[in-house]
């Protein structure tokens, strides 16, 4: 069935490290893909997104590429700071309001 | 221009007791969702709803957890008899119409639910 996998984590880096989070899909069809973003005590804030195949979505310095032919949609950051910090979740929709979740990716970045 | 609001932030509950969670929507979203996120796990889905209208619980344990979204008012997630186990962050999401299956989900900042 349809679902998301994305590395494991913690991932920890020193500020100013370059920054890749794997996430894969499986998927009949062509879903939408997301970044979500959840800081300590928060919800999920919705990072990027990218609708159709070669799209690339960007927000706040992350970026990540829809690729088709990987089925994968990671996701990338030149220069991490402390304040990024969080954990990060890929995710895809599917069929009208049908949502998968990855497992989410712990990011810490030390000073 | 509130986003989803979820009440309470924190609910704390004697084992066999009951829990009410509630979440209204972003305005105009007439889709909500509702997730379980254990401590450092990721989100689990329990249940997708429209007003009046439950489409999707596969993810809802069978006994003890129900969900309805009414005409007016919140959604509500009701834990009954409560157990440790439903220790956790319980959040709400929410969608527009839908409009060619596009649209992200809104979440609201969870309700973290202790049972002592």
């Amino acid at each position: 069935g349809d679902s998301v996998t994305q590395m494991e984590g913690p991932v920890t880096l020193s500020e100013e490290a370059f920054l890749t989070i794997n996430c894969t899909y499986t998927a009949t069809g062509y879903p939408s893909l997301f970044w979500y973003v959840q800081y300590p005590g928060e919800g999920l804030q919705l990072l990027l997104k990218a609708t159709k195949a070669d799209d690339k979505g960007s927000n706040k310095g992350f970026e990540a590429t829809y690729r088709k032919e990987t089925t994968s949609f990671h996701l990338e950051k030149g220069s991490v700071q402390v304040s990024d910090s969080a954990v990060y979740f890929c995710a895809l929709i599917y069929n009208f309001n049908k949502f998968y979740f990855g497992s989410g990716t712990k990011l810490n970045v030390k000073p | 221009n509130a986003g989803v609001m979820q009440n309470p932030r924190h609910l704390v509950r004697r084992r066999g007791q009951e829990a009410r969670l509630r979440c209204s929507p972003m305005k105009g979203h007439s889709h909500v969702y509702w997730y379980r996120q254990l401590p450092e796990e990721g989100l689990k889905f329990m249940v997708y709803l429209q007003k009046e209208n439950i489409i999707d619980e596969s993810g809802m344990p069978k006994e003890r957890f129900s969900a309805e979204f009414p005409k007016e008012g919140p959604s509500i997630l009701r834990i009954q008899q409560v157990v440790r186990g439903d220790s956790a962050a319980y959040f709400c999401a929410s969608s527009p119409l839908r409009t060619g299956g596009n649209s992200p989900l809104h979440f609201g900042n969870g309700t973290r639910l202790t049972v002592t």
